[in-house]
């Protein structure tokens, strides 16, 4: 079953903007994991972040956790257009799967 | 260049053929996975090998068989696909431990078009 699904399912900004994407999630997690897919392409991991950690960072971005509303944000700072792409949350539920799920995600268009 | 191969990249075949995608990792990982990605719909994970277990999703037809001969290697056969088969198959490998994933490494997909 589909564990996360993010918001906005489209954003479009110019470049030197922020960009924030949110993610939520239904069941309690072990970790949560961003990733980024250029059009037609695999994915590429961002950022993992555990269910005891409510923030981290990785250059231009910064992730955060609130798992009492079950629901993860990605900033991207100072964005650029080569940041043109979609952005995925995935999850991996606790109790024991290691099955990661994956929601629709945002398409984050960039303009110059 | 992710650790992860897949080929072919571009695949079209005929509803009739019998065809397989091939999926390689070099990055010593215990977990492979194989998921779909249709436009405008959520990845679906179709099969996971792990820790020497499979775990399949069931709502993905039969004519998509999983093979795992071993850690490094994964294939899906294809047999009678349907035009709705056509999307962009996914490969990616993680290290498992103790049921907890950890980061997943992407090929860079199978470009599947059933005519």
């Amino acid at each position: 079953s589909q564990q996360g699904e993010e918001d906005p399912q489209a954003l479009s900004i110019q470049e030197g903007e922020n960009a924030t994407m949110n993610c939520s999630y239904k069941t309690s997690i072990n970790n949560l994991q961003w990733y980024r897919q250029n059009s037609g392409r695999g994915l590429v991991h961002l950022i993992l972040i555990r269910s005891n950690e409510r923030e981290k960072h990785s250059g231009r971005l910064r992730v955060t956790l609130d798992t009492s509303k079950k629901s993860s944000s990605l900033l991207i700072t100072a964005s650029r257009a080569a940041d043109t792409a979609s952005y995925f949350c995935a999850t991996a539920t606790s109790g024991g799967s290691y099955i990661p799920t994956f929601g629709r995600g945002t398409s984050l268009i960039v303009h110059p | 260049e992710t650790g992860v191969t897949q080929t072919p990249r571009h695949l079209v075949m005929g509803m009739t053929n019998k065809k397989s995608l091939k999926c390689e990792q070099h990055l010593g990982h215990n977990a492979m996975y194989w998921y779909k990605q249709s436009a405008k719909k959520p990845l679906e994970l179709m099969f996971v090998y792990s820790l020497e277990e499979r775990v399949e999703n069931n709502s993905v037809p039969s004519r998509f068989s999983p093979e795992c001969p071993n850690s490094s290697h994964l294939f899906l056969h294809l047999h009678t696909l349907q035009p709705e088969d056509s999307a962009l198959y996914l490969c990616a490998s993680s290290q498992v431990m103790d049921r907890d994933i950890g980061e997943l490494f992407f090929g860079e997909g199978s470009r599947l078009t059933v005519l």
